[in-house]
């Protein structure tokens, strides 16, 4: 089955900076990778998505990138702001398949 | 228009009883996912229902079971439960002809500790 790695499990950033997460995954027919935020007892929101058939996706501060040969794809946030900091998972969906295999999560921590 | 909703909140219960969790999806759709998010983890997907039928299963034993009503709404069952039970429980709520890039609406959880 699909394996998702993210790395950082913890990042810092200054205010104003920018943030990266990477994710990996392990199943070629992965098509469709989802970015969620999630908030300390608050429900997953999606942020951001981007389809196999798409190598860059922007909106506003938030981008995704995905890169098909090497199999990953990452999440940058630019011009951080304190109401960025959550925890941040990526999620991978296989063609056909109806489930989303997530990342172990990255906290982000906006540092005033 | 409401979201998904889920409840209880909060369940406290002891190891080898049932539980149930309820989810009633996001108005216009149709198919409910349940993950299970342990402590610091990523959700973990439990199984999919749509028409009422069980779609797709993780990787979890029998001891979960689940239900969908004509209104779509789900329910999760948890039988003789287990300290490793004690998780987040996430339904997820999506419209089964949104496409492959449909997006899956999360409720807030039912928090289930297990003593």
């Amino acid at each position: 089955g699909e394996n998702v790695e993210q790395h950082p499990s913890t990042l810092s950033v200054q205010e104003g900076d920018s943030a990266v997460i990477k994710c990996t995954y392990s199943d070629s027919a992965s098509n469709y990778f989802p970015w969620y935020k999630q908030e300390l007892g608050k429900r997953p929101q999606l942020i951001i998505d981007i389809r196999s058939n798409v190598g860059e996706k922007k909106d506003q501060r938030i981008a995704v990138t995905l890169n098909k040969t090497a199999k990953h794809f990452s999440l940058h946030i630019t011009e951080t702001q304190p109401e960025d900091s959550a925890v941040y998972f990526c999620a991978a969906r296989i063609f056909g398949n109806e489930k989303l295999t997530f990342g172990t999560g990255t906290r982000l921590t906006i540092i005033p | 228009d409401a979201g998904v909703t889920q409840s209880p909140t909060h369940l406290i219960k002891t190891r080898g009883q049932q539980v149930t969790l309820r989810c009633s999806p996001k108005s216009g759709h149709d198919t409910v996912s349940w993950y299970q998010q342990a402590l610091g983890q990523g959700p973990q997907f439990i199984f999919q229902y749509y028409e009422e039928e069980e779609r797709q299963r993780g990787n979890f034993p029998d001891r979960f079971s689940g239900h969908q009503y004509p209104n779509y709404s789900s329910e999760l069952n948890v039988n003789a439960l287990l300290l490793g039970d004690s998780a987040l429980y996430l339904c997820a709520s999506s419209l089964a002809q949104g496409g492959p890039y449909n997006e899956q609406f999360f409720g807030p959880g039912t928090r289930l500790t297990v003593l």
